[in-house]
């Protein structure tokens, strides 16, 4: 039972153009998402995450959307660069926090110069 | 600043024997947490310690088993290995459970033959 979806394995995009990868989940209980980003041979490095009582959160280039409703996240990086190619994943927790992640199985990202 | 450190960083077992993976985690950090990652997919959550305290166990069979030390280094233990049992595991270390960010180490990858 996957919980976390990513639905796209690769996306290819533009360099300097927008980036979006794309969560959905199915548990109603998660109330914390996460992203992380992992480069090979590297653990996953965290990059942003999003409380449930959001809809919103910045930091830089990067945005994570929430839409509980829908119970959608995506994450949107703008201008995209060359350093961004990497493995995208999503994951969310039941609390604030990182206990107990569950993650996505990633989206690959590479960034076309 | 020394990251999350796991050794080793590649095993190869028989099937039936058993192994020990270990992870440092960053220096001020006492809570730990284990993944299981299958290739092709995400990080599956295996185990997490705090204070030297098992506080959370993923769906996985007792053949796995963790522990923490006084010093907040882990070690975790897999019994009777299978070929399924291949994958990349992954310690990440915080503060608290409830910190928002967790530090991956770099992972041990473990091939079963």
């Amino acid at each position: 039972d996957q919980q976390v979806k990513q639905n796209s394995p690769s996306l290819s995009v533009q360099e300097g153009r927008i980036s979006i990868l794309n969560c959905d989940y199915t548990n109603s209980m998660f109330d914390y998402f996460l992203w992380y980003k992992k480069y090979p041979a590297e653990g996953p490095t965290f990059l942003i995450s999003i409380s449930s009582i959001k809809d919103k959160n910045e930091d830089g280039r990067f945005t994570v959307f929430l839409n509980k409703s829908a119970k959608h996240l995506s994450l949107h990086i703008v201008p995209s660069q060359p350093g961004d190619s990497a493995v995208y994943f999503c994951a969310a927790s039941v609390g604030f926090g990182n206990e107990k992640l569950t993650f996505g199985t990633g989206t690959r990202l590479t960034i076309i110069p | 600043d020394a990251g999350v450190t796991q050794s080793p960083t590649h095993l190869i077992k028989t099937r039936g024997q058993h192994v020990t993976l270990r992870c440092s985690p960053i220096s001020g950090h006492k809570s730990v947490s284990w993944y299981q990652q299958v290739l092709g997919q995400g990080p599956q959550f295996i185990f997490q310690y705090y204070e030297k305290e098992e506080r959370g166990r993923g769906n996985f069979p007792d053949r796995f088993s963790a522990r923490q030390f006084p010093n907040y280094s882990s070690e975790l233990n897999v019994n009777a290995l299978l070929l399924g049992d291949s994958a990349l595991y992954l310690c990440a270390s915080s503060p608290t459970p409830t910190d928002t960010e967790a530090f991956f180490g770099q992972g041990t990858r473990l091939t079963v033959v």
